[in-house]
């Protein structure tokens, strides 16, 4: 068990870039979760997956935003056209089915100039 | 009104001493409640969770819950510098499909001074 890891860790940008971060969840974890975190609030609820489905995607989730999970394994989250207000720090999640307790990684801070 | 709240702090306490965080919550629908341990430029890791009225205990930690008055709370006994944290409470909304998808706080920072 090595964790949730994301990558990168760090993302500078400029503004109107697309951006794409990669989460490999805990093996034999089901689900999947992006949360958006900005500095003095707590993580935000973006989406999730099970396995390659998604099954559900907050509506403060712009068009610009979209994730996917191939094959139920590894997740990508992809920023189209960034603006300013989409930096934050991006964590990813995993848990087993049917268990609630999530397992963060470390997240990927995004800055866009 | 916020649906998860918490008093940002900070909260200072001395070596030693018990630790009080509370958090309110607004769904009266909530189910199971969280409690996050998260520092300064690291990720949320889960130390209490908890689901029916009453306290669960683990160690220096005990939650509190009280669905009633939609009150959760962490106590932290004997605080040590090492627990100066933020405290975030986190809240999941009904099972089925929604199974972690958590609402959070803001947090609660908690220095604990020697």
């Amino acid at each position: 068990d090595t964790g949730v890891s994301q990558d990168p860790r760090h993302k500078i940008t400029k503004r109107g870039q697309n951006v794409t971060f990669r989460c490999d969840p805990i093996s034999e974890h089901n689900r999947l979760y992006w949360y958006r975190q900005t500095l003095g609030q707590g993580p935000e609820f973006l989406t999730y997956f099970q396995n390659e489905a998604q099954l559900e995607k907050s509506r403060l989730l712009s068009d610009r935003f979209s994730a996917e999970r191939p094959k139920g394994s590894f997740s990508t989250l992809e920023i189209q056209r960034t603006e300013q207000g989409d930096s934050a720090m991006y964590l990813c999640a995993s848990s087993p089915s049917l268990d609630e307790k999530l397992f963060f990684g470390s997240g990927t801070q995004l800055s866009v100039l | 009104q916020k649906e998860v709240e918490q008093n940002s702090g900070p909260l200072s306490v001395p070596e030693g001493a018990i630790a009080s965080l509370n958090c309110t919550y607004s769904d009266r629908g909530s189910q199971s409640f969280f409690w996050y341990r998260q520092y300064s430029g690291k990720s949320p890791e889960l130390i209490m969770s908890i689901y029916s009225n009453g306290d669960k205990e683990d160690g220096r930690f005990t939650a509190q819950l009280n669905k009633a008055s939609q009150y959760v709370s962490l106590l932290i006994r004997d605080s040590q510098p090492s627990d100066s944290a933020t405290y975030l409470c986190a809240v999941e909304n009904a099972g089925g499909t929604s199974y972690g998808k958590l609402t959070f706080g803001q947090g609660t920072i908690l220095t604990v001074h020697p």
